[in-house]
This record gives structure tokens, sequence and C-alpha cells, in this order.
């Protein structure tokens, strides 16, 4: 039983597509995350959704949009893609509180934009 | 924001050796903290939680120096399947809950 899970796995579109990424845990989890990882493996934070609310927005274009329907699910809208889009995209999930807050992440979706 | 600073590497040691990992943080207040490995285009998997007493795993010790602002990962006898890259994260850089993982520090076992 895969805990997180993401569709796609890889994305390949021409610049100036819109796009959607799905994640979803089984894992009863309260908190999900959408993290970016460029080519320089740098992983930052993009957006963080406690019981389908927005709780964490980093500096990300409004291009961006999340979407959580319900606290097992958060999706990835993005519009106007461009080349620095670029990037794997993952989702990750952890229970709000407590000692052991780790974060549990989906595949990844690699994203390519030409 | 607070950020997390790690030496991206490569660590390059050969099989059987002790290598060590540090990170720094700069948020003092921060009291949450975790050494996750990352294998080459896969997903970030927690290796070990930091506490403050130390924690121990196997070949592996996770350690907090509070007042050097600084984790640290011990690797003992090295395996070849160790290589990866190793990322620490702080759990409250941003002061509520938001996770800060630095740039990860690469190892490469050789035989």
């Amino acid at each position: 039983d895969t805990a997180v899970s993401q569709t796609p796995k890889y994305l390949v579109t021409q610049m100036g597509n819109d796009k959607s990424i799905k994640c979803e845990q089984n894992l009863g989890h309260d908190t999900m995350y959408w993290y970016k990882q460029d080519s320089k493996k740098f992983l930052k934070i993009m957006f963080s959704y406690n019981n389908k609310e927005l709780i964490i927005n980093e500096t990300v274009p409004n291009r961006f949009s999340p979407k959580s329907p319900d606290k097992a699910h958060l999706n990835l809208h993005i519009n106007s893609l461009e080349l620095g889009d670029s990037a794997v995209y993952f989702c990750a999930s952890s229970p709000r509180t407590g000692v052991d807050r780790q974060q549990f992440f989906g595949p990844g979706t690699r994203l390519t934009v030409l | 924001r607070k950020e997390v600073e790690q030496d991206p590497g490569p660590f390059n040691v050969p099989e059987g050796a002790t290598v060590a990992f540090n990170c720094t943080y700069s948020n003092s207040a921060s009291q949450s903290f975790f050494w996750y490995r990352q294998d080459c285009r896969k997903e970030p998997k927690l290796l070990m939680s930091v506490y403050s007493s130390g924690n121990e795993d196997g070949r592996f010790t996770a350690q907090l120096n509070r007042a050097s602002q600084y984790i640290s990962l011990l690797i003992r006898d090295s395996k070849l399947s160790d290589s990866a890259t190793y990322l620490c994260v702080d759990d409250r850089a941003g002061g509520s809950y938001i996770p800060t993982f630095g740039r990860g520090t690469s190892l490469i076992v050789h035989p």
C-alpha cells in the first residue's frame, strides 16, 4: 500500500500550458505539503495545508494554486507554465503536532517545460 | 527566513570508514530536527530524528549541539549502500511548523 501517491510521475509540456499534479495520502495525517526540488537539488517548501486549510504559502508565483478537497488530498495546479518551473515536485504529509513529526514523501512528479 | 546550512560535499570515503556531517541552523528557538536520506531520483525518506539527548540507530548516530546550533550525523562502518544525499531538517525554522531543509550532503562510499 502506497502511503503518499502522486500522479503523474512524469509530465512534459510546452510553455504556456496549464497542468495539474494530484496527491493522495492514506496515513490519516492532518498536514500535507508541496515541495519543489530544482536542478541543484534544493528542496523548498511551497505550500502546506492543515485539515484542508492553507497554513503556509511561501513566496511562490500565483500561477501555482493548491487545492485540498479533503484532508487526504492536496492537488497542485500550475497556470501558464514557464521554463523555470521545470523541477521535481514532491508532495508530503505529516501529523500536525507531536514530537516525531516526520514527513512522508510521495515519489515525486518530474515536470519538464519545453 | 531562518536557514539551515550543510556542506554539499561530496564526501568520498572507502567502505568501512567513519564519516560525519554537520548541519547548522539559525533559529535558536528550534527544537525539532531530522535527518533524511535521498537516493538519486527518489523521494527523501526519514533516516532518524534528532533528540536533545542524542539518538543512535545501529551504525548511525545523530546529535544536537544547542550551544553551537548544529546537528550532526555520524555513520560508522560505511557501506556502499550508504551512498546517497543526506538532508537535515529544522522542523520549525519558520517559527510555526515550517520545515526547512538543508541543501543536502552527498556521500559516495567506494570499494
